[in-house]
């Protein structure tokens, strides 16, 4: 597996606004999965896309991967101050190993 | 289901020490992935086992070992502790099985490990 690195590093916010997070990868993937993590605590899985998928819908998220430039974004629509987080893009390859970059740190303000 | 369990989940100890973490993964999962989590160094991956193999491992010291038991509980070693052990470690399992594709992973809410 490979880095995803994530872009912004931090984002700061107001309730109500959407939230964009990208991810940019370097080599061809199976699939890419999004994960949350709330301070200090355990990663939350939210979303996978898998490489012949080009847009997914959870909720307020919405994912896309664009392969040909190895990029996906995260989009949180209408967000809460519980969406205040690290969020993570998990780019799969195969194998094993889950190589996590950096993150997002979003910070929403009520 | 009951999700991934980690025990215990604060841990003081000094330095020179050795700790044991354990993992519980969600019942029928059989990979077990183990992540160390500092402020400086973010998320890094420690070693994945399936069906009691270790499948892959990071750039760790050979102080940091693993295993899993045959009911796919895990856990994780570090004997020689150094201050800059202290982390937040991160155990996930995975329904897995193949080399093709990564599934879910779900992540247990990580064992404190403080080291004086």
């Amino acid at each position: 597996s490979q880095q995803g690195e994530e872009d912004p590093q931090a984002l700061s916010i107001q309730e109500g606004e959407n939230a964009t997070m990208n991810c940019s990868y370097k080599t061809s993937i199976n699939n890419l999965q999004w994960y949350r993590q709330n301070s200090g605590r355990g990663l939350v899985h939210l979303i996978l896309i898998r490489s012949n998928e080009r847009e997914k819908h959870s909720g307020r998220l919405r994912v896309t991967l664009d392969t040909s430039k190895k990029s996906s974004s995260l989009l949180i629509t209408a967000s809460r101050a519980a969406d205040t987080a690290s969020y993570f893009c998990a780019p799969h390859t195969g194998g094993f190993k889950t190589i996590f970059g950096a993150g997002t740190r979003l910070f929403v303000k009520a | 289901k009951a999700g991934v369990t980690q025990t215990p989940r604060y841990l003081i100890k000094t330095r020179g020490q050795q700790v044991t973490l354990s993992c519980s993964p969600i019942s029928g999962h059989r990979s077990v992935s183990w992540y160390q989590q500092t402020p400086g160094q973010g998320l890094q991956f420690l070693f994945e086992y399936f069906s009691e193999t270790q499948r892959n491992k990071g750039n760790f010291p050979g102080r940091f070992s693993g295993r899993q038991f045959s009911n796919s509980r895990s856990e994780m070693n570090v004997s020689t502790l150094e201050l800059g052990d202290s982390a937040l470690y991160l155990c996930a399992s995975s329904s897995t099985r193949d080399t093709k594709s990564t599934d879910t992973q779900y992540f247990g809410p990580g064992t404190r490990l403080t080291v004086l």
